[in-house]
């Protein structure tokens, strides 16, 4: 059964720092792996997808990389802004497309 | 021109009620689903349809009921509310059945219930 698993579960940085936030996931025999970000009161709205064949993607300040021999993915932000603060949440998505999601992290990006 | 809307917003009712959430998109997406999200912010899927279609099924309690009468809506039906239902339920919608595969889901605002 596949766990993923977030850490940390809130995060706090002075605005311009880089910062990485960390996913683990138990079960290696992922089709992707997904990070979304969440608004307060708002939906989910994706970020960036990797496939299980793709090591990395990147999207403007924003890349992940993914190492599924270790069940590890981070999401690395750089020159991090306040219009940043929101949850991140990494999804790792199995043969049959459901996604499983971990707990999030928090981030603030303090002016 | 919201892609994936969800009423109502909130819903506050009170336990053994019968309530419903609808979800539409307006994104010609052939794939809908709907997720809840507890209150230790977990989020997991709870069904998917394809096209009208049962896909997913998870272990949900039968006072769970999903309806698609066309493929740009999925409504959820629930019975006799429990104070454990209370959560955000998220609608979702991809492209094809293969959403989660090759290509993601959209999400809408979600729909935030309490049952007292």
């Amino acid at each position: 059964k596949q766990e993923v698993t977030q850490i940390p579960a809130a995060l706090s940085v002075p605005e311009g720092e880089n910062l990485v936030l960390n996913c683990s996931f138990t079960d290696s025999a992922i089709y992707n792996l997904q990070w979304f970000r969440q608004d307060p009161g708002k939906g989910l709205t994706s970020l960036l997808l990797i496939q299980s064949s793709q090591r990395e993607q990147t999207s403007g300040r924003l890349n992940a990389s993914l190492d599924k021999s270790s069940g590890r993915s981070t999401l690395y932000i750089a020159a991090s802004q306040p219009g940043d603060s929101a949850t991140y949440l990494c999804a790792a998505t199995g043969n049959t497309g459901k996604l499983i999601f971990g707990q999030g992290t928090t981030l603030q990006v303090k002016p | 021109d919201t892609a994936v809307s969800q009423t109502p917003k909130y819903l506050v009712t009170q336990m053994g009620n019968d309530k419903s959430i609808k979800c539409e998109q307006n994104l010609g997406h052939d794939t809908m689903y709907w997720y809840k999200q507890d209150s230790k912010k977990f989020l997991k899927i709870m069904f998917s349809y394809n096209n009208k279609e049962l896909i997913i099924n998870e272990t949900v309690p039968n006072r769970f009921s999903p309806k698609s009468p066309d493929k740009a809506h999925l409504n959820l039906h629930i019975n006799s509310l429990e104070l454990g239902d209370s959560a955000v339920y998220f609608c979702a919608s991809s492209p094809s059945r293969a959403g989660g595969l090759r290509e993601t889901q959209y999400f809408g605002p979600g729909t935030r219930l309490l049952v007292l």
